[in-house]
């Protein structure tokens, strides 16, 4: 069945860099575009990023552009998320998503999440 | 950017009440939208997407409706687990949730 498991999430200091890795496991990676979405502790769902099936394509929202980078390395079945220059508002717990189509370019719903990894982002 | 707006934000009902959440698109979004259950400390869950359709293994007492701008969820008979929290969400340009319904027990 589908597996998706984050790590990398931890206490960081303003300003600091962090990055999330996603392991994904249970079906072919490489056929699926990848999200990132996060939640702000008692707060909603915020999606982040999202990346191409094939690494090609890659969007984000306006609040972290420049920067986070997402970035997959499909021989790896894993999906990152390198987080710079962060701020008190990036304390969340990130969920990494997939699409449920192969090998689309197009927009989509989230079939399957990962348990989430929390940042905390304090001095 | 367009902007999800849901309501109630909470909702108190019993066991085996008809329950109602609606969902609110800033501009028309045609039928691409998602529904989602999420428990505390849980990751979301797909329930319904394409506005009605129903994710495959979700209970048939959960069904969606709407297009263009205003969409429903609806619970035709509340079930112990179903109190959770209920979210939109818009994927016909970049992904937009709404900011939650919260569903207790009255």
């Amino acid at each position: 069945q589908v597996q998706l498991v984050e790590s990398g999430g931890g206490v960081v200091q303003p300003g600091r860099s962090l990055r999330l890795s996603c392991r994904a496991s249970g079906f072919s990676f490489s056929n699926y575009s990848m999200h990132w979405v996060r939640q702000a502790p008692g707060k909603g769902l915020e999606w982040v990023a999202v990346v191409s099936y094939d690494g090609s394509n890659k969007y984000y929202r306006d609040s972290v552009k420049g920067r986070f980078t997402i970035s997959r390395d499909n021989s790896k079945n894993t999906l990152y998320l390198q987080m710079n220059s962060l701020r008190a508002e990036d304390t969340a717990v990130y969920y990494c998503a997939r699409d449920p189509n192969v090998a689309s370019y197009g927009y989509d719903y989230f079939d399957s999440w990962g348990q989430g990894t929390l940042v905390s982002v304090s001095s | 950017d367009i902007q999800m707006t849901q309501s109630p934000s909470t909702l108190s009902a019993s066991v085996g009440d008809r329950v109602t959440i609606t969902c609110r698109a800033s501009q028309s979004i045609s039928s691409w939208l998602a529904w989602y259950q999420q428990k505390p400390g849980k990751a979301p869950k797909v329930l319904i997407y394409k506005a009605s359709n129903l994710e495959h293994g979700v209970p048939s007492r959960f069904s969606g409706s709407g297009s263009g701008t205003d969409f429903t969820l609806t619970i035709s008979s509340l079930q112990p687990d179903d109190f959770a929290t209920y979210y939109c969400q818009q994927y016909h340009t970049y992904w937009t949730f709404g900011q939650g319904t919260k569903v207790e027990i009255k």
